[in-house]
């Protein structure tokens, strides 16, 4: 079975933190993604990956950014929380059509 | 750009009933996937059904299947003989064909809370 985990399924950070999101896939998927998940908008990508190094920004870039070093490790950063980042995110990652989604991490940013 | 629009925040079934959710979609390709993914309460993200828009044949998984109008640019699920494990946030999803376009990347609906009645 493909397995994504992410590093925590709750986080509570503080204004002006920078904040890591990991995602590690066991699965050697080429392509992975971050979605953040609000009430009544479901999910917007944020930034994908379609090899190791290579980004591109998704829907909602602004006030992220993503690092992959390694195939299975795909890294959100948020390089000074605001409160409006609170949210769920969800690590996802797929090899050609289905997407496989890690357990998503609930962030809050007070 | 692609836009996925799930017009019922809220449904809810009797347990064994059939309920129907709705998906419309906008695009001006004319080839592409189409997915129904299903969120429990763990949060834990589950591919329910697949189509894809060059095949005429509506897919079906089991008790789960999906009315494709591509034409009306539209794409419900429907789910037979519901049980309390379908209980759960309904998300369709759009994929393009081309990958030099938007290459993997899905776009999704708002959702839709499903709630089954014992």
């Amino acid at each position: 079975d493909v397995k994504v985990t992410q590093s925590s399924r709750y986080l509570v950070k503080r204004t002006g933190e920078k904040v890591f999101l990991e995602c590690v896939q066991d699965m050697d998927h080429e392509n992975m993604f971050w979605y953040r998940q609000d009430p009544g908008l479901g999910l917007r990508l944020i930034y994908f990956s379609y090899d190791v190094k290579m980004k591109e920004k998704g829907d909602i870039p602004e006030g992220y950014s993503v690092s992959r070093e390694k195939k299975e490790r795909f890294s959100l950063i948020l390089e000074s929380a605001s409160t409006n980042q609170t949210s769920m995110y969800l690590c996802a990652s797929s090899l050609w059509l289905e997407q496989f989604f890690g357990p998503g991490t609930r962030l809050t940013v007070l | 750009a692609q836009t996925v629009t799930q017009s019922q925040p809220e449904m809810s079934v009797q347990e064994a009933e059939t309920v129907t959710l709705s998906c419309t979609y906008d695009t001006s390709e004319s080839d592409y996937y189409l997915f129904w993914y299903k969120q429990p309460p763990s949060r834990q993200m589950i591919l329910v059904i697949r189509q894809e828009a060059y095949k005429q044949q509506n897919a079906t998984e089991n008790r789960f299947s999906v009315n494709f109008q591509k034409a009306a640019k539209s794409f419900s699920l429907k789910i037979s003989d519901s049980q309390l494990g379908d209980a759960a946030m309904y998300f369709c999803a759009y994929r393009s064909a081309r990958w030099e376009t938007s290459g993997s990347r899905l776009t999704f609906g708002e959702g839709t809370q499903l709630t089954v009645n014992p």
